[in-house]
């Protein structure tokens, strides 16, 4: 079946610091890769997402590149800042008997420190 | 678009009372979910619908867990009767009509305390 497993939390890190949390997959055919993101208190957002291979996802300074090959969609971010400090979770979708449902990772909780 | 709206935000209920939690999907919008968070377990798939037909349930944790969506814009998720090990966040999610990636948009959650 489909799986996502995402790199062993949380993560600490000072502002201004480089930002990667990776995200490996598991699924038959072509999944769509997608990064949510919680704030705390709040539902998740999606941040990015890439549908095939090679595409890279970008927004609010975050890419993540869909690599077919090493089946991998690490987030990344050159510069953190304390208010991306939140839970994040690397999700996908695929056809079949999955279709229409994201299958989540465990989630990612990221500290920024000032 | 408002975005997916979901009611009560928060619910404090006792052991042995019904609950029920709303959830009205983003407009135009055919496939909605339900979800459970927590801390020991992380965030499950309870059940999901398309076109209001329930098509995968079988995250449902037990038959004291029923949900329902009688139209486009309106679900409900129950618990009857709850127990203290149903506290969590429930969220609910909806996606696009003919989206070819399934991206989901959620709400902001009910967070449910069954003392």
């Amino acid at each position: 079946g489909n799986s996502v497993t995402q790199m062993e939390g949380p993560v600490t890190l000072s502002e201004e610091a480089f930002l990667t949390i990776n995200c490996t997959y598991t699924a038959t055919g072509y999944p769509s890769l997608f990064w949510y993101v919680q704030y705390p208190g709040e539902g998740l957002q999606l941040l990015l997402k890439a549908t095939k291979a090679d595409d890279k996802g970008s927004n609010k300074g975050f890419e993540a590149t869909y690599r077919k090959e090493t089946t991998s969609f690490h987030l990344e971010k050159g510069s953190v800042q304390v208010s991306d400090s939140a839970v994040y979770f690397c999700a996908l979708s695929a056809g079949g008997t999955s279709y229409g449902k994201l299958t989540f990772g465990q989630g990612t909780i990221l500290t920024v420190h000032p | 678009d408002a975005g997916v709206i979901q009611s009560p935000r928060h619910e404090v209920t006792e052991m042995g009372q019904e609950v029920t939690l709303r959830c009205k999907p983003i407009s135009g919008h055919d496939y909605l979910f339900w979800y459970r968070q927590t801390m020991m377990r992380g965030l499950e798939l309870l059940i999901y619908f398309n076109n209001n037909v329930p098509i995968d349930d079988s995250g449902m944790p037990e038959d004291r867990f029923s949900a329902k969506m009688p139209n486009a814009s309106f679900s409900t998720l129950k618990i009857q009767p709850s127990e203290p090990r149903d506290s969590a966040v429930y969220f609910c999610a909806s996606s696009p009509r003919g989206s070819l990636t399934y991206e989901q948009y959620f709400g902001p959650g009910t967070r449910l305390t069954v003392t």
